[in-house]
């Protein structure tokens, strides 16, 4: 199975700030990664496909990047609805695997 | 617009069975898989495995392979996940989202709110 690794797993951040996490596969999977925003008590909410396409409807503050392995999500001006947990997902091959997540918190 | 809607949460003792419904609208059901996925309490994302809508042809994660059961009623367009042999680590919500494509990439885009299943003796 792909290993997927977020990082970090956790963030202190301010409304306005710019705010970046990673997240690394442990074999290539050329740009088949997806992000999702979680908040408590919801479903996930796609962000973001194959590495970097926005989902419609999604803030353009928003973007991703990467391919082979590592891959980055950036919010480039923090607002207060995005405080949520953020989770990558491999899907370049079965089983799908997602990482650990990384909550975003205010500071 | 594009709904799933999954059955509510339900407590069931370890060695059982428990069979949770999605329910989709607003699309052919025809035309997409459905994914199944949990999480466990303050944990993170789990996927279990697909169904196709039309053909009803399924693909399990083999951690569950031997426990789980997806099948389709194409005539209410709902999607079924049943896990037998429960155990409290099974414990989680458990959630079922349609499968998108754009070229060859692939995706949950829309998404059930969710079911809570609770194994507890």
């Amino acid at each position: 199975d792909i290993q997927m690794t977020q990082s970090p797993s956790s963030l202190s951040a301010s409304v306005g700030d710019r705010v970046t996490i990673t997240c690394r596969a442990s074999e290539t999977i050329t740009r088949y990664l997806n992000w999702y925003q979680q908040k408590p008590g919801k479903a996930p909410e796609l962000l973001i496909y194959a590495s970097s396409n926005l989902q419609n409807g999604v803030p353009s503050r928003f973007s991703g990047s990467g391919s082979g392995t590592d891959f980055t999500l950036t919010i480039s001006s923090l607002q207060p609805e995005d405080f949520a947990t953020y989770y990558c997902q491999q899907s370049s091959s079965f089983p799908w695997t997602f990482g650990q997540g990384t909550k975003v918190e205010v500071k | 617009q594009v709904h799933l809607v999954q059955s509510g949460a339900e407590v069931k003792k370890p060695g059982a069975s428990v069979k949770v419904s999605c329910k989709a609208s607003g699309y052919n059901f025809n035309d997409n898989y459905i994914h199944w996925l949990r999480q466990a309490p303050g944990q993170g994302l789990e996927w279990m495995g697909w169904i196709n809508g039309k053909s009803g042809a399924t693909r399990y994660a083999e951690k569950f392979q031997v426990r789980v059961t997806m099948t389709r009623e194409t005539s209410i367009s709902t999607t079924y996940l049943e896990l037998s042999g429960l155990r409290h680590d099974d414990t989680a919500v458990y959630y079922c989202a349609r499968l998108d494509s754009d070229w060859d990439a692939e995706y949950l885009q829309y998404w059930g709110q969710g079911t809570l299943i609770t194994v507890s003796s």
